[in-house]
């Protein structure tokens, strides 16, 4: 078992240049969480999805910011025009069904860097 | 509207010593509490959960136990090693959502 892959580890961006993150859940489970880490705000919940389908992205900023999971192997995170505050390190969890009780997985994030 | 509290920033303790790290939490449902370990560079992981109040929960001789009375869930070690060094969030889930929400995080310091 691989764990919760994230892919790239580190990204830079241009201001205004557009950043698509990936994540490969751990097999089986059904359910991705994205969320944000900075040292301000710690981590904050974005998006979330279970088979596939979008539950919950309260947490995302509604202009910029969009997540799919075309499939059960993937989840993808794509900011739009980045801006120096959207640096941060984005991280992908995963669980087993994703109840309420139930253990994240993350995976070891990427560290995105808009200059 | 749902939220938790931690002690925040930087905590710095000399190995041997107790430390307790303070989370409580705010809610109207019935509250599943969780302790995760981020070591640097590495991914958060889970520590510790509980959702039965006043049961003691215990992992890696750190232990919490969950009090509704007060909306506590403090963690604590007897004697910390200088391996215990990371970021420890506090965190938590209803039964009216599924994603966890977390605490800003207690960077947790060792000195020989």
């Amino acid at each position: 078992n691989a764990g919760v892959i994230q892919t790239p580890r580190h990204k830079v961006t241009g201001k205004g240049q557009e950043a698509t993150l990936w994540c490969e859940p751990i097999s089986g489970h059904s359910a991705v969480f994205w969320y944000r880490q900075t040292i301000v705000q710690g981590l904050e919940f974005l998006t979330y999805f279970r088979n596939q389908a979008p539950i919950d992205d309260s947490g995302m900023p509604k202009e910029r910011f969009s997540a799919q999971m075309p499939n059960q192997s993937h989840s993808t995170l794509k900011i739009q025009s980045t801006q120096p505050q959207d640096s941060a390190v984005y991280l992908c969890a995963s669980s087993l069904v994703g109840s309420s009780a139930e253990t994240l997985y993350f995976g070891s994030g990427t560290r995105l860097t808009v200059l | 509207g749902d939220s938790v509290t931690q002690t925040e920033g930087l905590v710095t303790l000399t190995k041997g010593l107790p430390v307790m790290l303070n989370c409580t939490y705010q809610t109207t449902y019935s509250p599943f509490l969780f302790w995760y370990v981020q070591h640097l560079n590495e991914a958060p992981k889970l520590l510790l959960k509980s959702s039965t109040d006043n049961k003691r929960t215990e992992h890696q001789g750190f232990y919490a136990t969950l009090h509704k009375s007060s909306s506590s869930f403090h963690l604590q070690k007897s004697s910390v090693q200088l391996s215990d060094s990371a970021l420890y969030f506090c965190a938590f889930n209803t039964g009216g959502a599924d994603r966890l929400t977390f605490g800003k995080g207690t960077q947790l310091i060792i000195q020989p």
